[in-house]
C-alpha cells in the first residue's frame, strides 16, 4: 500500500533555482494537499486542491504554484526559490463528501534546504 | 472560523507514567476532532478521531480521548507511557458538513524518560 507519495525526499537549492515537489496517490482521493512545517509553526497550509480541475489558496500560498494534474497527482512548484522556504513540505490527500469525515493522509515529506 | 489550541509544546512524563496532551478547539457547527502522531522524520498518521455518538474515542497504541463539548475539549490520554511513545502529536478540527479544510494545532512534543 503506497498511500501518498512524495517525491523528491530531500533536496539542496541554490537560492532563486527553481524546483516541483511530486506528490502522487492511490487511494482514489478527492482532495490534495501541500503543507509545510517548521519549527514552533506547526503545519501551514499553502495551496489545496478540492478536485480535481481546482485549485485554492491556503495560509500561506506566496512563492509558490501548483498543478492538480489529474486525480492522483498534485505538484508544488517553487518559481524561485528563497531561503524562508527551506521547511519540511507534506502533501496530504483527504476523501470528502457527505459520508466522509475528511482524515488526511500523509506522505513522508520533503526536506528541501535553500542556500 | 475554527481554531485549535494546544497547551505546552513540550510534555514530558518518565516511562508508565499517564500521559495527557491538551486539545481546546472552537468552532461554530459541531465539529470532527483527530489526533496525528509524527514519528521523528515521518509524515503524520491517524491516532484517533471523533466524528458523532460516543464521546470516548479509543485510537492506536493505547490512547484515547474524549470530546467534551461543554468545555470545548478533546484531550489525549494514555495510561502509561512508554518509550516509542516520543513524538509529535497534533491537533487537528473540521467542521461537519463544512469546509474540508481541517485547522491543525502547533503541536505538543511528548517526550519520554526512561
Amino acid at each position: 500500500n503506497a498511500g501518498v507519495t512524495q517525491t523528491p525526499k530531500f533536496q539542496v537549492l541554490k537560492t532563486g533555482q527553481s524546483m516541483t515537489l511530486q506528490c502522487a496517490q492511490d487511494m482514489n482521493h478527492n482532495s490534495m494537499y501541500w503543507y509545510r512545517q517548521d519549527p514552533g509553526m506547526g503545519l501551514r497550509l499553502i495551496y489545496y486542491s478540492a478536485s480535481e480541475g481546482t485549485t485554492d489558496k491556503g495560509e500561506v500560498p506566496n512563492g509558490y504554484n501548483v498543478s492538480r494534474l489529474n486525480k492522483r497527482e498534485f505538484s508544488l512548484r517553487l518559481e524561485s526559490a528563497a531561503p524562508s522556504q527551506t521547511s519540511v513540505y507534506f502533501c496530504a490527500s483527504s476523501a470528502l463528501g457527505r459520508t466522509n469525515t475528511g482524515e488526511l493522509f500523509f506522505g513522508e515529506g520533503s526536506r528541501l534546504t535553500v542556500l | 472560523a475554527q481554531s485549535v489550541t494546544q497547551l505546552g509544546s513540550h510534555v514530558s512524563v518518565s516511562e508508565g507514567a499517564l500521559v495527557l496532551l491538551r486539545c481546546n478547539y472552537s468552532s461554530s457547527v459541531p465539529p470532527y476532532l483527530f489526533w496525528y502522531v509524527q514519528y521523528p522524520n515521518q509524515g503524520l498518521q491517524l491516532l484517533l478521531k471523533y466524528t458523532t455518538g460516543a464521546t470516548l474515542v479509543k485510537g492506536i497504541n493505547g490512547f484515547e480521548a474524549e470530546f467534551k463539548k461543554s468545555e470545548t475539549s478533546f484531550h489525549l490520554t494514555k495510561p502509561s507511557a512508554h518509550m516509542s511513545d516520543a513524538a509529535e502529536y497534533f491537533c487537528a478540527v473540521r467542521k461537519s458538513g463544512g469546509s474540508y479544510i481541517p485547522t491543525f494545532g502547533r503541536g505538543t512534543s511528548l517526550i519520554v524518560h526512561p
